[in-house]
């Protein structure tokens, strides 16, 4: 059974940092990309990342890049975002997500399993 | 970016009766669509890809037409269980998603 855990999530000032880690189990993992996504009331549900299985190619949202990095340990079966300068509009749920195949160089875009999400609030 | 529009924002349907959900994209995304479900306090769920392909374990009253531009999401005939908040997504080039459809009774 694919199962996905996100954990890291909190309350932290504008400008601060913070790091999501999703624990993966039940595939390949270094086989599928993965992706983070999230949703706030504010603007819906927003695809924030995306990191191909072997972790040499990444994409980004334009609302986010420069500031956050995806990453994956394919040793521990992990993804993580490392999110920076965070500002008000990054608050939301964030959701790892998994790509339906396997695809060695590129990736899908849509996602066939989520985790349960964490949520992350940036105010002062 | 391509911006995806649902409508209606909401849906009233009675159990048993047809749900037809549209979604409209901004330019075309040929058929690069995803349907998914969202009850509240869960994480989506995957419907329908490739516009019309139900995902693994879908039932057979849920399914999904068009291409270019205009897609629809049909739930044939409602069971308790299907009412939530039903989002399209594009994913032929950056995935966009739609503001969501709420089902509701």
């Amino acid at each position: 059974e694919v199962q996905l855990l996100e954990s890291g999530g909190g309350l932290l000032q504008p400008g601060g940092s913070l790091r999501l880690s999703c624990a993966a189990s039940g595939f390949t993992f270094s086989t599928y990309a993965l992706s983070w996504v999230r949703q706030s009331p504010r603007k819906g549900l927003e695809w924030v990342s995306v990191i191909r299985g072997s972790g040499d190619g990444t994409d980004y949202a334009d609302s986010v890049k420069g500031r956050f990095t995806i990453s994956r340990d394919n040793s521990k079966n992990t993804l993580y975002l490392q999110m920076s300068s965070l500002r008000a509009e990054d608050t939301a749920v964030y959701y790892c997500a998994k790509d339906p195949l396997p695809y060695s160089s590129g990736y899908y875009g849509f996602f066939d399993y989520w985790g349960q999400g964490v949520l992350v609030t940036v105010s002062s | 970016e391509i911006v995806m529009t649902q409508s209606p924002d909401t849906l009233s349907v009675s159990p048993g009766e047809r749900a037809t959900l549209s979604c409209w994209a901004s330019q075309s995304v040929t058929s690069n669509l995803a349907w998914y479900q969202q009850k509240p306090g869960q994480a989506p769920r995957l419907l329908i890809y490739g516009a019309s392909t139900r995902a693994t374990g879908i039932p057979a009253r849920f399914s999904g037409s068009g291409s270019g531009t205009e897609f629809t999401l049909t739930i044939s005939s409602l069971q308790s269980e299907d009412f939530a908040v039903y989002y399209c997504q594009q994913y032929n080039n950056w995935g966009t998603f739609g503001q969501g459809t709420k089902l509701e009774i």
